[in-house]
């Protein structure tokens, strides 16, 4: 099936720096969502993104809806211990149906 | 209630068992899905429920039998399946499978494990 090519694959950062990670497609989609996801846990919804050119932000968080629909990015500042774990970004074809990316695994130094 | 509720949390079955995963919500959603995770993988879509009719079934084998009672219930039972059935499965609601605006609110999962 249709993926889409999340970046880095994983991280490895000190407490206190800024992270930035995207996702990319061949193909438009019409709502981007970003999803956060610990161990053994179901993946819980950061962001999401329904217009071409929109910035997000949610705390520390902020996310963009590529102006192509093609991309989007997350960006997470002042990075705190309890950020670890897996990032996924989704794209939502249609209606129902949600496409995730490899996820970007990060892990934090304190 | 912004919950999706998912039992149970762990389930270990034999290949001959017959067993059954349970998805509730009481958000209102109309549409709700299933989902099977394999480790360091994402999400996998299995099926989707719109107003408790099936819509959406990603050519999973007939070993997994979704069923939706009620607008708030999904179950999806399981029958004769193998080894590598084992990953943790996820439930996940959105507002109206109709409608652009439709973010998908998961549950915890429940991680199966088949011996």
């Amino acid at each position: 099936g249709q993926q889409l090519n999340q970046s880095p694959q994983s991280m490895f950062i000190q407490e206190g720096e800024d992270v930035s990670m995207n996702c990319t497609s061949s193909s438009i989609f019409n709502t981007w969502l970003w999803y956060k996801q610990d161990p053994g846990e179901g993946p819980v919804l950061l962001i999401a993104l329904y217009k071409a050119g929109e910035l997000t932000s949610n705390g520390r968080l902020t996310a963009q809806f590529g102006i192509t629909r093609k991309d989007s990015f997350l960006n997470i500042s002042a990075s705190i211990p309890s950020d670890v774990g897996i990032y996924f970004c989704a794209g939502l074809q249609g209606a129902q149906k949600l496409v995730f990316g490899q996820g970007t695994r990060l892990t934090i130094n304190p | 209630d912004t919950e999706v509720t998912q039992t149970p949390k762990h389930l270990v079955m034999g290949m001959t068992n017959k067993k059954s995963l349970k998805c509730e919500q009481h958000m209102g959603h109309r549409a709700m899905y299933w989902y099977k995770q394999k480790a360091k993988k994402p999400p996998e879509l299995m099926f989707v429920y719109s107003y408790e009719k099936l819509s959406i079934n990603e050519s999973v084998p007939s070993r997994f039998s979704p069923e939706c009672p009620n607008s708030s219930l999904l179950n999806l039972h399981l029958h004769a399946l193998q080894p590598e059935d084992s990953a943790l499965y996820l439930c996940a609601s959105s507002q109206d499978a109709s409608l652009s605006y439709n973010e998908q609110f998961f549950g915890p999962g429940t991680r199966l494990t088949v011996l």
